[in-house]
């Protein structure tokens, strides 16, 4: 079973700032079968990017993914006050779903 | 625009079968597959298990041996049962669509979420 690694656990960064995320895989996946949400307080998550680097519907431009084989970043370009939350990056492989176990992007 | 809409007993006492419910409503019901998720209190997410419209079921070996996951096509749901729950098994309980069918390939992804049920397992 694949273990994901999401580093760091908490980023403290001000509004404007970028965030740069890293998700790390315990063997080599499949990029078509990584993707990353966002969790705000009280809320179910919510898909950002699948395929590794692929945005999802009515996601800003602000938020990138990229990587490929053990190593995958989100990028939010620039922090907005709404975008302090939760990420949690996942992924599929043999039947299974994963997720990693998530980085908090506060404010500073 | 595919939504769904869960509901189920909140409040359990140990020993005590888990059901919840979700309702696939403004879409198809097919070409998806249909997860849930749960997430303890102040911890990260985990998947328990999928089901899609042919009855086909993925579980989580953690709790394969306590989970069963149904479909009823009929009335576009799919529901969760989890035996006998422990102080352990307390945490929100999302539905959610995994894989979607498009353009002749399946994609893999959670993009329609349930609001969640809170699930309290106390004696």
């Amino acid at each position: 079973e694949i273990v994901l690694t999401q580093s760091p656990g908490t980023l403290a960064l001000s509004p404007g700032e970028r965030a740069t995320l890293s998700c790390r895989a315990s063997q080599s996946v499949t990029s078509s079968y990584l993707a990353w949400y966002q969790q705000r307080p009280g809320q179910a998550p919510r898909l950002l990017i699948y395929g590794a680097s692929s945005r999802a519907t009515g996601i800003p431009d602000r938020f990138s993914g990229s990587g490929s084989g053990t190593d995958f970043t989100l990028t939010i370009s620039r922090l907005e006050p709404e975008d302090f939350a939760v990420f949690y990056c996942q992924h599929y492989g043999n039947s299974l779903w994963t997720f990693g176990q998530g980085t908090k992007v506060e404010i500073k | 625009q595919v939504q769904v809409q869960q509901w189920g007993a909140g409040l359990l006492r140990p020993s005590e079968t888990l059901s919840l419910t979700c309702a696939v409503y403004g879409g198809s019901f097919s070409g998806f597959y249909w997860s849930w998720i749960r997430q303890p209190p102040g911890k990260g997410l985990e998947w328990i298990g999928e089901i899609n419209q042919s009855g086909t079921t993925n579980y989580s070996p953690s709790l394969k041996s306590r989970v069963t996951i149904s479909i009823d096509t009929s009335r576009n749901q799919f529901s969760l049962k989890l035996n006998s729950v422990t102080a352990a098994d307390t945490a929100v309980y999302y539905c959610a669509s995994s894989r979607r069918y498009i353009f002749y390939n399946w994609e893999y992804y959670m993009d329609v979420w349930g609001k969640g049920t809170t699930v309290t397992v106390s004696s």
